[in-house]
């Protein structure tokens, strides 16, 4: 089955400590993307890779770091220097040609205490 | 960021009603797209509109792409419990890169039998 997989749903972390969440892709899709979602507001774009090894901040990059290493795979790390880290994180792709049409991941619930 | 002004945020109807919500903004967009999110999971794309004043059907959802390209409207008709959900606009700012979303804040759909 083709899709999205971010991997664990739940996280748990004490602060001060940095974490890595996993987003993985079997659709073959060039590009891939980080979002956060707060309750009772949109999503908003922490960073984004339209091509392998290559990688831009979104509008609230502080904070976190991602790398490219692989097409299928997009990890984000969120360090002891973003200040409210517990969210939901919401990884994306899309079909090349198709930048627009994103498809989204699951999603992982980080608490940080 | 530039923000998508979503209404209303939240809709109580009941089964059968038909639905409507619509995002604004002050600046000019170059592609609306609505998506569906149930509780803890990620969005499911529904529609995509790519053309000042396109009307696009998906089922029982209809949506436009606003001859202004300021703004679109998502309609849901007969709508039914599954339809429970929060439904989001999201677009592609003219002048940004591409594949860099905006998101409106969401409307909080619920539906009663």
């Amino acid at each position: 089955d083709g899709g999205i997989t971010q991997s664990p749903k739940y996280l748990f972390r004490k602060e001060g400590q940095n974490v890595t969440l996993s987003c993985e892709q079997n659709l073959n899709h060039d590009a891939m993307y980080w979002y956060r979602q707060d309750p009772g507001q949109g999503l908003r774009l922490i960073y984004y890779s339209q091509i392998v090894n290559d990688f831009q901040k979104g509008d609230i990059a502080e904070g976190y770091s991602v790398s490219r290493e692989k097409k299928e795979s997009f990890p984000l790390t969120v360090t002891s220097a973003q200040k409210n880290p517990t969210a939901f994180y919401l990884c994306a792709s899309t079909e090349t040609g198709q930048y627009h049409e994103q498809y989204f991941g699951p999603g992982t619930r980080l608490t940080v205490t | 960021g530039q923000q998508l002004n979503q209404s209303p945020q939240s809709m109580f109807i009941q089964e059968g009603e038909d639905v409507s919500m619509n995002c604004t903004s002050s600046s000019i967009f170059n592609t609306w797209l609505w998506y569906k999110q149930d509780p803890g999971e990620g969005p499911v794309l529904l529609i995509a509109l790519y053309k000042a004043g396109e009307l696009t059907s998906n089922g029982r959802l209809t949506a436009q792409f606003g001859i202004t390209r300021k703004d679109s409207f998502l309609n849901i008709s007969a709508s039914i419990p599954s339809d429970v959900g929060i439904y989001f606009c999201a677009g592609q700012l003219r002048g940004t890169s591409y594949g860099k979303l905006t998101f409106g804040q969401g409307t909080i759909l619920t539906v009663h039998p």
